[in-house]
Order: C-alpha cells, then structure tokens, then sequence
C-alpha cells in the first residue's frame, strides 16, 4: 500500500511570502488531516477534513491559513503571509474515518527567512 | 483543552535495559490511546493503540502498553531495548464524543538514545 505523499520536503522562504503545501492520502481514506510540528514539540492538528468537508479547524489561524480538499482526496495548505513563527514541518496524514488510527507523510520542513 | 503530557524529554539506556515511557493525559472521558514512534530520517509510524477491552495492549517489536484509567496514564513498556530502538516516541490521545474521536492530542515526545 502506497503511504501519505507530501511535497515539497523542504520549502525556504522569506517572511510575508506565501507558501503551499500538497498532500495526495492514502487511497480510500476519507479522512486527512493537516499538523504542524514546532522543533521540540508533538504535532499540533491544524485542520481535519471528512471527504471534501471540514470537520475541526479550530486551530488552523485563518488570517493567514488556508487549506482545502476540493475532490475529497488530494489538499493544499497554503500560508500567506508567512512569519518567522511559521517555521515547522508540516504533517499530512490521513485514515478511513475519524476513529481509526492516522498514517502519516514524511512531512514538508519550513523554514522563514 | 485536552493536554498530553510525557515525563521525560530524553532518555538514554544501553542496549538490554528495560524502558518504561510515562504518559499521563488530562481528559476525564472515553480515550482512545495510542503511541507512535519516528525513527530517524522516517515518518510517524503506529507502535500500539487502545480502544477497549483487556488495558494491556501489545504492539510492535516488543513493545506494550498499559492504561490504568484511575491514573489517566498509558505508560510504555520494553523489557529489552535495541539498539535499532533509538527513535522518538509521541504519545497521542483522543477524545471520543457521542461516539466519535475528536481531535487528537500529542505529547511532546521523549527521545530515545540506545547506546550499543
């Protein structure tokens, strides 16, 4: 079974750019979820989407995040602008519904200039 | 808010010791309790989890758990480390609510170092 595929690995940017994040899920998997993880500290959810639905975004910080799952299987997260804050990996991961365990891509490291 | 919390940052053993990893969460409902493991250069992977049934929960490569309710604890367990066990290890729990999971919650991790 092929896993989570995120691109890019690694992004540099400057502050204020904007940034986009791909994730392609597990086939079959109905639900994906976006994480950002600070060096130091455990993935954080940012957004979880059921198909092409939002299910939780309450700590997605909407002035500047964005995401979407248009189909219902691959989604973008964008950032714009980014802050020197920002910097993390971004996780995807996804499952077959909400209450079976997340399989996760290898990430898109993001580092702010 | 749910929080995870996991005792230690970093822990170094040699190879043949036993490891136990505390983690300790706050929420008083129905959990579903897991541990996922990150070895170096690789992605999240599930070690073990815990829906229901017997509190004692068996996963990968030796490992085992252990959900003592009264103590919102789900400590891991490894009576003889390896060398190929040197990896970061992230407790996570959700929350179920009127049957479903809600948002799962990591601990910060505890980093593992095996010296051979």
């Amino acid at each position: 079974e092929a896993g989570v595929a995120q691109s890019p690995r690694y992004k540099i940017i400057e502050k204020r750019q904007s940034v986009a994040f791909w994730c392609n899920p597990i086939s079959g998997h109905a639900t994906l979820y976006w994480y950002q993880q600070i060096l130091g500290q455990g993935p954080k959810l940012l957004i979880q989407f059921q198909n092409n639905g939002v299910v939780d975004d309450s700590q997605l910080p909407k002035d500047r995040f964005s995401a979407e799952r248009l189909k219902g299987v691959d989604s973008t997260l964008k950032i714009q602008p980014a802050k020197l804050e920002d910097s993390a990996v971004y996780l995807c991961a996804s499952s077959t519904d909400s209450n079976q365990p997340q399989h996760f891509g290898d990430g898109t490291r993001l580092s702010i200039l | 808010a749910q929080s995870v919390s996991q005792h230690n940052h970093h822990v170094i053993l040699s190879e043949a010791a036993s490891l136990e990893l505390g983690c300790n969460y706050s929420y008083g409902g129905t959990v579903n309790l897991f541990w996922y493991v990150q070895y170096p250069g690789q992605h999240l992977q599930l070690l073990l989890k815990y829906f229901s049934g017997d509190p004692l929960v068996k996963g990968i490569k030796g490992f085992e758990a252990e959900f003592i309710k009264s103590k919102f604890s789900f400590n891991l367990r490894k009576p003889s480390v390896q060398w190929s066990d040197t990896a970061e290890y992230f407790c996570a729990v959700n929350q179920i609510s009127s049957g479903s999971a809600r948002q799962l919650t990591f601990g910060s991790g505890t980093q593992l170092t095996v010296l051979p």
